[in-house]
């Protein structure tokens, strides 16, 4: 069973629109990751985001973790180009070092 | 610094037939891990090993076995393929705690006819 939701699968936007993907999950996180990864690669840490309701951006990317701590959002303010591929959600169980991944969603950025 | 490698970074196999898939990072990192991504299904965890000399199961172990040879290096191991075995293999190691951040390797595509 996933324990983390991404929704949607799949984007499909012009450059310069914006964009929110979400990551969702019945249980409380402990932390939580996201990754970006292109295609023939692998992932590569985004940011981590630990307190319920904090708020981290990353150059036009905007994080955002719930206050319960049990969903999480990425934004991304006028997407370019280069912002496209997979992103993954990703959580520690409260007492685990096991990092659990969510199934991704592949955004696509038209120029 | 090459960070994470993989080897091989792509492989058929025949139904069967046994492979070893191999890791090594150069960041003296205490943690490794193998994961595998299935379209739609994220990253699973296969095993890890959270220092030299210790491996431990992770989320789907069945089918595999793997060896921490030294600090630097993390084999998996594939004694007889299956179809459903089918996947690309991503590597990663971190430092102490996998929480702070894992670096992953570019990822091996296996094919199992």
């Amino acid at each position: 069973t996933q324990l983390l939701e991404q929704s949607p699968q799949f984007l499909s936007i012009q450059e310069g629109e914006n964009l929110t993907v979400y990551c969702n999950s019945s249980s409380v996180f402990s932390s939580l990751q996201w990754y970006r990864q292109e295609p023939g690669e692998g992932p590569v840490l985004l940011v981590t985001v630990v307190t319920g309701g904090e708020v981290k951006k990353l150059k036009r990317l905007t994080f955002q973790f719930g206050d319960a701590r049990k969903d999480s959002s990425l934004h991304i303010t006028a997407a370019q180009p280069g912002d496209t591929g997979l992103y993954l959600c990703a959580s520690f169980k409260a007492a685990g070092n096991k990092l659990t991944f969510g199934g991704g969603t592949r955004v696509l950025v038209k120029p | 610094n090459a960070g994470v490698t993989q080897t091989p970074k792509f492989q058929v196999l025949k139904t069967g037939q046994s492979m070893t898939l191999q890791c090594a990072q150069d960041m003296n990192h205490n943690s490794m891990y193998w994961y595998r991504q299935d379209p739609g299904m994220g990253l699973r965890l296969i095993y890890y090993s959270a220092s030299e000399g210790t491996t431990d199961k992770g989320e789907v172990p069945n089918g595999y076995n793997v060896s921490r040879l030294n600090k630097r290096e993390f084999s998996l191991r594939l004694e007889s393929a299956a179809p459903s075995q089918t996947s690309v293999y991503f590597c990663a190691s971190s430092w102490d705690s996998p929480r702070i951040e894992q670096f992953f390797g570019p990822g091996t595509r296996l094919t199992v006819l």
